[in-house]
């Protein structure tokens, strides 16, 4: 899978939107963007994927460069809930059985109250 | 809301022996995962688990580790002689198989601890 760069950590002030920002330069035409975060303590958790369009969904956006080669993952309102490790991950939707997810460091996002 | 559930939460064991560390994916769920995290490392794949047979190892996965499916609905990975260095929190994960992105459903974790 194609490697991605993410700022190591961030913060952000509770109920105030949350941009958290990844480089993908090498990304692929068939390459899938996914974002995963690990709450402390937890195994990780699934949050939002995309492959070109901007995408929503009840936890987050994902807002996807014209040219694929970054994206955004906003949290509308963040509570303190939402500290924790985020991983943005690409995975080749060619990989067929090679569904493995490859870590990481992630930005670690902290809030304030 | 359907979950994977891992047992137990905190394993010790001394080296040299064997561990068994269980999970239950979600019912209908046909692909299967370990990973394990070293504390204040990244999370890293060990292997990938559909239809009875492993699907994708990592170089970690060595002849020291195994999966299995024993009956219906649990999923093991046995460490047959522990080292110091095995000493990390263990998560199974499960999703469904369809095409991609697949989302996978990650457990609470095994930590662990190998004296």
């Amino acid at each position: 899978d194609a490697k991605t760069t993410q700022p190591n950590s961030m913060e952000s002030n509770e109920e105030e939107p949350v941009h958290l920002p990844c480089n993908h330069s090498t990304i692929s035409g068939t390459d899938y963007i996914h974002w995963y975060r690990q709450l402390p303590s937890q195994g990780p958790e699934y949050v939002i994927h995309g492959l070109t369009s901007n995408v929503n969904n009840r936890m987050a956006s994902l807002a996807i460069a014209e040219d694929r080669k970054s994206s955004t993952l906003i949290l509308h309102r963040a509570t303190l809930r939402d500290a924790a490790v985020y991983y943005c991950i690409l995975r080749d939707g060619l990989a067929g059985s090679a569904r493995q997810l490859t870590f990481g460091s992630g930005t670690q996002l902290t809030v304030l109250p | 809301e359907p979950e994977v559930t891992q047992t137990p939460s905190h394993q010790v064991t001394q080296m040299g022996q064997e561990v068994i560390l269980r999970c239950v994916p979600i019912s209908n769920h046909l692909y299967f995962y370990w990973y394990r995290q070293i504390l204040g490392q990244k999370v890293e794949f060990l292997v990938s688990f559909y239809n009875n047979e492993i699907s994708e190892k990592s170089e970690i996965f060595d002849d020291q580790f195994s999966v299995e499916r024993p009956d219906g609905s649990n999923f093991t990975l046995k460490i047959r002689s522990t080292k110091l260095e095995d000493s990390a929190m263990y998560f199974c994960a499960s999703s469904t198989g369809t095409l991609l992105p697949d989302e996978q459903y990650f457990g609470p974790g095994t930590r662990l601890t190998v004296t």
